[in-house]
């Protein structure tokens, strides 16, 4: 089991929204800022939201983070086929002094 | 701009042992902590072992992998020992924005190479 939840699959339509829930305890997401990352098949992953809600250069505003107690939520706005994709939340976890990820979710844009 | 490069990946039969490289380019190395991320195969992430500030480990690997890097040489390592099975993954090479690891952010990863511990 991953120290982070996370649903295994999200889906919607294509121009819809989705969001994907991330939830943890005060020893990570409570106390530490959270990340969210898009791995497509066979690929790298790649840095999606950082701080709960800073989007990296090059990230559109479509992607959005947000954080509240000890849960995080990842929202994906005007949903395109491109963004079919694994999206995993990551955070420290103090107790552990360990990086942390949620299980993955697979999201499919019907 | 900035490139992870893995190296030394391979089939290693169970007990035994292997040595990833990571070699960096395109930032200041010795300014940033590096990861050591693994993902078995159809499985999600799994943050293996860290070093910058202080060095740390995944409880699954603690007494078996040792992480270091040589700052000179832009070039990060995994020494893995004891290896078994459930230790057959891609292994990814990932930059921290900070010198800390502690912040779970990995702006940079590397392709990945492919680690088999089967006889």
């Amino acid at each position: 089991q991953s120290v982070l939840t996370q649903p295994p699959s999200v889906s919607a339509a294509p121009g819809q929204k989705v969001t994907i829930s991330c939830s943890g305890s005060s020893s990570n997401i409570g106390n530490n800022y959270v990340s969210w990352y898009q791995q497509f098949p066979g690929t790298a992953p790649k840095l999606l939201i950082y701080d709960n809600e800073r989007r990296p250069s090059g990230i559109p505003d479509r992607f959005s983070g947000s954080k509240s107690g000890t849960s995080a939520t990842l929202g994906i706005t005007g949903l395109q086929t491109g963004d079919e994709a694994d999206y995993y939340c990551g955070t420290w976890d103090s107790s552990l002094s360990a990086v942390v990820f949620g299980g993955g979710t697979k999201l499919t844009v019907l | 701009e900035v490139q992870l490069l893995e190296s030394g990946g391979g089939l290693v039969q169970p007990g035994g042992s292997l040595r990833l490289s990571c070699a960096a380019s395109g930032f200041t190395f010795r300014s940033y902590a590096m990861s050591w991320v693994r993902q078995a195969p159809g499985k999600g992430l799994e943050w293996v072992s860290a070093d910058g500030s202080t060095t740390y480990y995944a409880d699954s690997v603690k007494g078996r992998f040792t992480i270091s890097r040589d700052n000179s040489k832009y070039t990060l390592y995994l020494q893995m020992s004891g290896l078994r099975a459930e230790d057959t993954a891609v292994y990814y090479c990932a930059k921290a924005d900070a010198y800390s690891p502690a912040t779970g952010i990995f702006d940079y990863w590397g392709q990945g190479i492919l680690v088999t511990v089967s006889s």
